[in-house]
């Protein structure tokens, strides 16, 4: 089942902007990890957030965890149109699977 | 370091066809082997995971299946393909030597489905 949902669904912006996405999720969990898809290809990860880290940065990507609301974010900074992608935040389960957001399709436009 | 590799990148089948989809995983021992789907601008269906040879677990009821003969490779198969089965297919791998980075999973390229 889905536990992740991330919001918005979509979002447009104009490079050089930041870029914010939002995940929730429902059940406690071990970490937090952030997904990249680009159009038609596999996912690529992006950054690993554990239960006991609020906040964690690798390059132009900020992600912060909050566990007593159960949601975390991703922020892109400086936006570039190679940053046009689908992302998804998953959380992990007990059995080591990942249970999926439905992703937030991001478009910089140029 | 890991490497994922799926064929076909791209497959037109017609409905009632057979299909099978093959994955195998370069760099590792005993990983985590995952086979997902994905509706166009959807999130990932967990279709199937394995975590040894010929253990297969099953998370959705479907006219698909899964079998992983060999530790690195997995196949997923139908002997009679539905319309509903178009879709794009994601192998994945995590764990094993790699349990290290938690359980992180590393894609293959994928493999788009045409049910015609």
């Amino acid at each position: 089942s889905q536990q992740g949902e991330e919001d918005p669904q979509a979002l447009s912006i104009q490079e050089g902007e930041n870029a914010t996405m939002n995940c929730s999720y429902k059940t406690s969990i071990n970490n937090l990890q952030w997904y990249r898809q680009n159009s038609g290809r596999g996912l690529v990860h992006l950054i690993l957030i554990r239960s006991n880290e609020r906040e964690k940065h690798s390059g132009r990507l900020r992600v912060t965890l909050d566990t007593s609301k159960k949601s975390s974010s991703l922020l892109i900074t400086a936006s570039r149109a190679a940053d046009t992608a689908s992302y998804f935040c998953a959380t992990d389960d007990s059995n080591y699977q990942l249970i999926w957001g439905a992703g937030t399709k991001l478009i910089i436009k140029p | 370091s890991q490497t994922i590799h799926q064929w076909p990148a791209t497959l037109v089948q017609p409905v009632g066809s057979p299909l099978s989809l093959e994955c195998t995983v370069e760099g590792t021992s005993n990983p985590n082997l995952y086979w997902y789907r994905q509706a166009a601008g959807r999130g990932l269906q967990l279709l199937f995971y394995s975590v040894g040879i010929g253990q297969i677990s099953s998370e959705v009821p479907q006219n698909l299946s899964a079998s992983r003969p060999q530790d690195r490779q997995f196949i997923l198969s139908s002997k009679k393909l539905l319309l509903s089965d178009s879709g794009f297919y994601l192998c994945a791998a995590g764990g094993g030597d790699w349990r290290s980075s938690y359980n992180e999973q590393f894609f293959g390229p994928g493999t788009r489905l045409t049910v015609l």
